[in-house]
Parts: structure tokens; sequence; C-alpha cells
């Protein structure tokens, strides 16, 4: 069973503080890894994608991923209130089959506080 | 930017009927279309890939003959569900590829379904 776990929270953060999101996956094959961010009722909304461990930022956000631990993460500096939505994580998990699709976490749900 | 439509963004239906959601690239050609379905608080779920000009792969525990996909065009993509029932209302959303990369996917607005 190809699986992606995140906390589904709610995590509350300060206005202006740094927000950790945080995701495990099960295949180790998996080659991408993706951020989206979805408000209630809407379709996810790209944020970042990451290949390779370490680190990449773009602007107030970074992910950073861990192939050995089989982890990803998302951080969003000097967090906002318009930042408060459901972060999901998800994976390609792709076996070569054709079928490539993502395969999604449930997502976690990030309340910022004014 | 890509952008993906979905008409229509909501529809309500009896039970037993069938309904067709049509996902659209507005201004790429998508080699592939995936269709997601979403139930409240869980998160998506794949449930087909759809490649223009031959049959969809349907993700395990996903009836093909219950949910119908037509990908007739490099901008249009079909998804038919077929004699439909309560729990079949859910979010379905689509989502198009523009290139070989998986990063390269534009998910459309969704499709409400609610089956009286």
């Amino acid at each position: 069973q190809k699986e992606v776990e995140q906390n589904s929270g709610p995590l509350s953060v300060p206005e202006g503080a740094i927000a950790s999101l945080n995701c495990t996956y099960s295949d180790r094959g998996s080659q991408s890894f993706f951020w989206y961010r979805q408000y209630s009722g809407k379709s996810p909304e790209l944020i970042m994608f990451i290949y390779s461990n370490g680190d990449k930022e773009d602007g107030r956000f970074t992910a950073q991923l861990n192939k050995a631990s089989q982890y990803v993460s998302l951080l969003i500096r000097d967090s906002q209130p318009s930042d408060s939505a459901t972060y999901l994580c998800a994976v390609n998990m792709y076996s070569g089959g054709g079928a490539d699709g993502l395969t999604f976490g449930k997502g976690t749900h990030l309340i910022i506080q004014p | 930017g890509a952008v993906v439509s979905q008409h229509p963004s909501r529809v309500i239906c009896k039970s037993g009927t069938s309904v067709k959601i049509e996902c659209r690239s507005l201004d790429f050609q998508a080699t592939t279309m995936f269709w997601y379905r979403q139930f409240p608080k869980q998160s998506l779920m794949l449930m087909a890939t759809s490649n223009e000009g031959s049959k969809a792969t349907y993700e395990q525990g996903v009836e093909k003959d219950k949910f119908l996909i037509n990908h007739a065009s490099l901008t249009l993509s079909t998804l038919t569900v077929t004699s439909a029932h309560p729990e079949d209302s859910s979010f379905y959303i689509c989502s198009a590829r523009l290139g070989r990369d998986p990063d390269t996917q534009y998910f459309g607005p969704g499709t409400r379904l609610t089956v009286l």
C-alpha cells in the first residue's frame, strides 16, 4: 500500500512565526515530491516541488527532502493569515505501469492567528 | 500560465442517472490528464490516468464500467459517472499534464457532484 502520512492538525501558528509542516511516505522509489495548498471548496494549488535531497527555497517557502528517512517538510516563514489553509503533501510514486498520478496525504490544516 | 477548466462546477442529480464532467486544458495541449476524487475531510484519491487516443488506466478499486473516461483530444477529457448513487457524491478534480515531468500537472477547479 502506497501511503503518504501527514498530521491532520489543526496546526495553529502566530502571525509572523514559522509554520512547519511534515510528511512521510512509504514508497522508497518515489521520485518527486510536492506541496499543495487547498482552500475549503477549492482545488489544490501548487506551492513547491522538490526532487533532490536537501532544501529548496522559494520566497517565504522552503521545502526539505530526506529520502533516507522518507521525509519531506515545508517551512513557511513570516506566516500570514492568508496562509491559513490545508496543505497537502503529494508524492509521485511512478511504478512504470503507466498510471503515474500523484498520491496525496490527507493534509494538515494550518491556522495563522493574527 | 497553464489553465485547466472543468464543467460543470456543480451538479445535482437523481440516483440512477448519468453525469458527464468535462476537463479542458485551455491554453496548452495535455498529453495526459488525471481524474481525482475527494470526499469531505479526506485527501485527493487518484481514480484514473487518461491518455489521448488510448484507454484510461484505472486505479485499483475504481470501477471502469461505472466511471467512463474519454480523452478524445489533447485538450479535452470527460468523466461520465454512470448510474450515479448517493455514495458517488464527491468533489471530482481533474489535472492536465503539459509535459513528461510530473511537476507540470495543473489542476482544474473541481466539480461538486451531489446525488440525491
